[in-house]
């Protein structure tokens, strides 16, 4: 049962550009998102985050969408740089109950110079 | 660096032994949670502690334990190891339990590999 589902296994974007990775939900009951970073060897740095009651928050080149009708959140990056290249975890949860983090799969994003 | 720690870094051990994993929170977090990242998935919620208590369980199996010790470090048991249990193992920790701006702050992982 994959609640938090990320369809883009990979994305490329060319060094400038926006990158926009992508997030879907199907569950009702998660009012607040995050977006973490992930390289290799590390573990999840926290990104950018939004409550339901918001359909954009933005800081600095990151900025993350909410369609709250589609159940669908996005992550956009300009100008994307070599740095971002990582895996971007969408997660999510819900305000009343427990407090886990459900996660998607991961994007892998590769910045070409 | 977001100053939850883990150690080991990296552990190895043979099917059917019993491990510790250890796990500092950020200073003034009170909640520790345990992921389990296994070759190519997203990160499983194992299971959550808050000041000591227990608060919520993901799916962990009756092999794995965990408890949170009055200090607030943490620790994850995991026994009677089998080949699949070999993942990243990530704790992470936050303020507290209510509201909507308590982001979980992750450790570097430790890589467990059952052979």
């Amino acid at each position: 049962d994959q609640q938090v589902k990320q369809n883009s296994p990979s994305l490329s974007v060319q060094e400038g550009r926006i990158s926009i990775l992508n997030c879907d939900y199907t569950n009702s009951m998660f009012d607040y998102f995050l977006w973490y970073k992930k390289y290799p060897a590390e573990g999840p740095t926290f990104l950018i985050s939004i409550s339901s009651i918001k359909d954009k928050n933005e800081d600095g080149r990151f900025t993350v969408f909410l369609n709250k009708s589609a159940k669908h959140l996005s992550l956009h990056i300009v100008p994307s740089q070599p740095g971002d290249s990582a895996v971007y975890f969408c997660a999510a949860r819900s305000s009343r109950g427990a407090q886990k983090l459900v996660f998607g799969q991961g994007t892998r994003l590769t910045i070409n110079p | 660096d977001s100053g939850v720690t883990q150690t080991p870094k990296h552990l190895i051990t043979a099917t059917g032994q019993r491990v510790t994993l250890r796990c500092s929170p950020r200073s003034g977090d009170l909640s520790v949670y345990w992921y389990q990242q296994s070759l190519d998935q997203g990160l499983q919620f194992l299971i959550q502690y808050y000041n000591g208590e227990e608060r919520a369980k993901g799916n962990i199996l009756e092999r794995f334990s965990a408890q949170q010790f009055p200090d607030l470090h943490s620790e994850l048991n995991l026994s009677s190891l089998e080949l699949g249990d070999s993942a990243l193992y990530f704790c992470a920790s936050s303020v507290g339990l209510a509201g909507n701006s308590y982001e979980q702050y992750f450790g570097p992982g430790t890589r467990l590999t059952v052979t």
